[in-house]
């Protein structure tokens, strides 16, 4: 069965510092990984996306690490703002019936910025 | 958001009504979504479509059912509402090819009681 794991559940840290999450999945046949935002009461919104022959891939502050060897991946977020506050999704895709994305979704971890 | 608006935004059902969620997207994508997402659980797919006039089920499409009569709008029912389908609800689009994001709605928050 695909799998995504995701570490922490929830991190707490002040603002201006930086963090690391992390992402375990089993997922096959793999396509690609995807980090999202999701903002309380909002839809998940795509920060980066990677294929089996990328590594690493940035977005601004979001810098998203693949490690395909391993099946793991991290987004490590610099110099966090107040507004970085949301839940970060860790979703796989593993290419399913006519071309559509069968994306397994990771619990999240739920980062709280504090000032 | 941009592109993908999900009506209504909120809604509470009596055990046993029925109702229509509706997923209207001006992207002209070919692929849509409907996910539920549930406290302490990553969002899981109900049903998608690959285009106009197909579907197929997800991973928990019991007591669901879609349509898809026009590219642009994907309709998700619910014939005879249960308590255990109180859940956010979630449309998504994308274009064609594996790299290309899914494009999400702002959600819709059903209450069964």
């Amino acid at each position: 069965k695909n799998q995504v794991e995701q570490s922490p559940q929830s991190l707490i840290i002040l603002e201006g510092k930086n963090c690391t999450l992390q992402c375990n999945y089993t997922v096959s046949p793999f396509s690609n990984l995807r980090w999202y935002k999701q903002d309380t009461g909002r839809g998940p919104v795509s920060l980066t996306i990677m294929t089996f022959s990328e590594n690493t891939k940035s977005n601004g502050r979001y810098t998203a690490t693949l490690d395909a060897d391993t099946k793991q991946s991290s987004l490590h977020i610099t110099a966090s703002q107040l507004s970085d506050s949301a839940s970060y999704i860790c979703v796989v895709s593993a290419l399913i019936r006519g071309g559509a994305d069968g994306l397994t979704f990771g619990k999240g971890t739920h980062l709280i910025i504090q000032p | 958001n941009a592109g993908v608006t999900q009506t209504p935004k909120f809604r509470v059902l009596k055990t046993g009504q029925s109702m229509t969620l509706l997923c209207a997207q001006d992207m002209n994508h070919e692929y849509m979504y409907w996910y539920r997402q549930d406290p302490g659980m990553g969002l899981r797919l109900i049903h998608y479509s690959v285009g106009e006039g197909t579907t197929a089920k997800g991973e928990v499409p019991d007591g669901y059912n879609v349509s898809r009569l026009k590219k642009q709008n994907f309709l998700l029912g619910l014939e005879s509402a249960a308590p255990s389908q109180t859940s956010v609800y979630f449309c998504a689009s994308k274009s064609s090819g594996p790299k290309n994001i899914q494009y999400f709605g702002a959600g819709t928050r059903l209450s069964v009681l």
